[in-house]
Parts: C-alpha cells; structure tokens; sequence
C-alpha cells in the first residue's frame, strides 16, 4: 500500500457548482479525517470517520458541506453551491484504531472556486 | 478547545546549522504531540512525534523536547540540509478514544547552502 491518496489533486470551479473530493485511506485504516488547510495556516479539523460512521463535525463544516463513508472504506467530501471562501487545500487523513492515533495524510485537494 | 502557538513563522539557517521550532499548547489534557513536515505541493508528512510519558525523544538528526508543566514542546534540527526545507507543523491532541489534532500556523524553514 502506498499511502493516503486523494483525487483530483487540484479542481476549478465556478462559484455556485457543487463538487465532490474522494479519499482512499491505507488500507488497514478505519479511521479517517478531513481537514482543510488555507495558505498561510495549518490544517483545521472538519470531521472524522471511524469505520461508516461520522462521529464528529466541526463548526467550519456548514451545511452546504457534507461526508460519507459508505462502506468503510474510501469517503467522499462534497461542497455544493461553492463560494470563493471555500478555496482551500483539502487534506483526508487515516489512521489505524490505537490509543494514540498516528494520522497519515494524503497528498490533499486543491480546489480554487472563480 | 485547544490552542497550539507556533513560532517562529520563518526561520532562515545556513547548511549544517541547528533549527529550533517552539509551540505551546492550552489544554493539559492533551498528551500526544507530532510533528509533520509539509513541502510545497504535498500533504504533510509525520516526522515525529512524542507522547506525555517521556520528556525526550531523538530518531537520527531530529529530537524532540516536551514540557508539560510549561505546556510547551520544541523541534530540533541538526546538522540542516537544504533538503530540510520545508513548512513543519506542531500538532496536540487528547490520545484515547477518537482524538483530532489541533495544528500549529507553521514554521517556513530555509536551508541555505
């Protein structure tokens, strides 16, 4: 296994289309976490995942943001009506079930709402 | 909920030089605390970390200190490389049942040859 992956790595959209980001986590990994990183900051938690089920959101993930996990396995971000504002960089992150919880990252999502 | 400071923002050393990124932290629940190295372009990578348990911990050119009774923990960086440059990241977080990290603003090191 090779990693987090994440697809597509950089995504332009107009304001108001909706798009969606997937996340393959390693493969033994049932937890997984989105986060999203604007320049000049570090990542900021938006939810997380552990197996199917979304455990928590953060305050930043608003309505029109929403996550699935469907199977366990790979999961899904998607932002409808895009606003400028949510031109960020994307990041899933995985980790295995342990007390300390090691999170790997992807490479991110590079979105740039027009 | 937790705050992690981080500074310097920049910090610009010639080759072979030693690099040292403090961050303080808010919560004295929190008991894991990693570090990533992010380069431009690519997600952060997991260089270290060090958990409440130990005060120290050292893998090759890279060790890490922390303080809990100041609620403060360092990176250092020896001998740097222009290979080491990159934006690091400090994280904290509460380890046992589900637990996010909260990251610091980053730290830009230059590496100069």
């Amino acid at each position: 296994d090779t990693g987090v992956s994440q697809d597509p790595r950089h995504k332009i959209t107009k304001r108001g289309q909706n798009v969606t980001f997937r996340c393959d986590p390693i493969s033994e990994h049932n937890r997984l976490y989105w986060y999203r990183q604007t320049l000049g900051q570090g990542p900021e938690f938006l939810t997380y995942f552990q197996n199917e089920a979304q455990l928590e959101k953060s305050r930043l993930l608003s309505d029109r943001f929403s996550a699935e996990r469907p199977k366990g396995s790979f999961s899904t971000l998607e932002i409808q009506r895009t606003e400028q504002g949510d031109s960020a960089m994307y990041l899933c992150a995985s980790s295995y079930r342990d007390y300390y919880n090691e999170q790997f990252f992807g490479p991110g999502t590079r979105l740039t709402v027009l | 909920g937790e705050n992690v400071e981080q500074h310097p923002s920049t910090l610009s050393v010639q080759e072979g030089d030693s690099a040292v990124i403090k961050c303080t932290y808010s919560d004295s629940a929190s008991n894991y605390f990693p570090w990533y190295k992010q380069e431009l372009g690519k997600g952060p990578q997991l260089i270290i970390d060090i958990r409440s348990n130990v005060g120290e911990k050292k893998d090759q050119r890279i060790a890490v200190t922390l303080n809990k009774t100041a609620k403060h923990f360092s990176l250092h960086i020896t001998e740097t490389q222009p290979e080491d440059s990159a934006v690091y990241f400090c994280a904290a977080s509460r380890a046992g049942g589900y637990s996010t990290l909260t990251f610091g603003k980053g730290t830009m090191l230059l590496v100069s040859p």
